[in-house]
C-alpha cells in the first residue's frame, strides 16, 4: 500500500511566525497536490507541482517538490488567522485524479 | 459557474438501509471521482468514472457498494445494508480530463452519512 506521511499531524502557532508542512513517501509520484479545506467543505486545490526539484509560490505560501519526486514541502512565512485550516497532500502516480492523500496538517494561527 | 454538486449533504440510514448519494459534475466535465474521508483518517480514493465506465474501482468495498455514470444525470454511489462503519463524509470530484497535472480536480462540499 502506496503511504504519504504528512507531518506534523497539529501545529498552532501565533500570527507572524513562519511554519512548514512536510509530506514524504518511500514511492514516486508524477505530480503532487497541495489542498486546503474548511470544516463542511471539500478540499480546494492551492497548487500542482511536476517537476522535481519545483518550486512554486503562492503570496506566502512556498511549495517545494523534491528531487526524486518522492516528497513535498509547504512552507509559509508570516502566518495570519485567516491561514487556519486543514491542508492536504496528494501524490498521484498515473495520469489520472487517482490521488493518495497524506493524513493532513491541522493548522490554527493565534491572533 | 456552478462548482460540484453533492446531495443530500447529511444523510442519516439505520443500520440495513440504503443510501443513495449523488454528484452533479462541474458542467463539460466527464470524469468523476468519489473519494471517502473517515473521521480521523485522509480522504481515500474509491472509485473513477467516466460517462457510462468505470474506469478503476480499486478503491470501492467488493460487496454493497456500487457507483455508476450515466449518460444522463448525476453520478450515484449506492450502499446497501449499510453498516455503522461506512458512516463517514463522502467526496465527489470532476475534472475536464484524464490529466490531473493540467486538469484538476474540483471537489464537492461531500455528503455527511450517519449510520445509526
Amino acid at each position: 500500500t502506496q503511504l504519504l506521511e504528512q507531518s506534523p499531524q497539529f501545529l498552532s502557532i501565533q500570527e507572524g511566525e513562519n511554519l512548514t508542512v512536510y509530506c514524504n513517501s518511500s514511492s514516486v509520484f508524477s505530480s503532487l497536490q497541495w489542498y486546503r479545506q474548511e470544516p463542511g467543505e471539500g478540499p480546494v486545490l492551492l497548487v500542482t507541482v511536476v517537476t522535481g526539484g519545483e518550486v512554486k509560490k503562492l503570496k506566502r505560501l512556498t511549495f517545494q517538490f523534491g528531487d526524486a519526486r518522492k516528497d513535498s514541502s509547504l512552507h509559509i512565512t508570516a502566518a495570519q488567522p485567516g491561514d487556519t485550516g486543514l491542508y492536504l497532500c496528494a501524490g498521484a502516480q498515473g495520469q489520472g485524479g487517482k490521488l493518495i492523500f497524506g493524513q493532513g496538517t491541522e493548522l490554527s494561527v493565534k491572533p | 459557474n456552478a462548482g460540484v454538486m453533492q446531495n443530500p449533504r447529511h444523510l442519516v440510514r439505520r443500520r440495513g438501509q440504503e443510501a443513495r448519494l449523488r454528484c452533479s459534475p462541474v458542467k463539460g466535465h466527464s470524469h468523476v471521482y468519489w473519494y471517502r474521508q473517515l473521521p480521523e483518517e485522509g480522504l481515500k480514493f474509491m472509485v473513477y468514472l467516466q460517462k457510462e465506465n468505470i474506469i478503476d474501482e480499486s478503491g470501492m468495498p467488493k460487496e454493497r457498494f456500487s457507483a455508476e455514470f450515466p449518460k444522463e444525470g448525476p453520478s450515484i454511489l449506492r450502499i446497501q445494508q449499510v453498516v455503522r462503519g461506512d458512516s463517514a463524509a463522502y467526496f465527489c470530484a470532476s475534472s475536464p480530463g484524464d490529466r490531473v497535472y493540467n486538469s484538476p480536480l474540483h471537489f464537492g462540499n461531500g455528503t455527511r452519512l450517519t449510520v445509526t
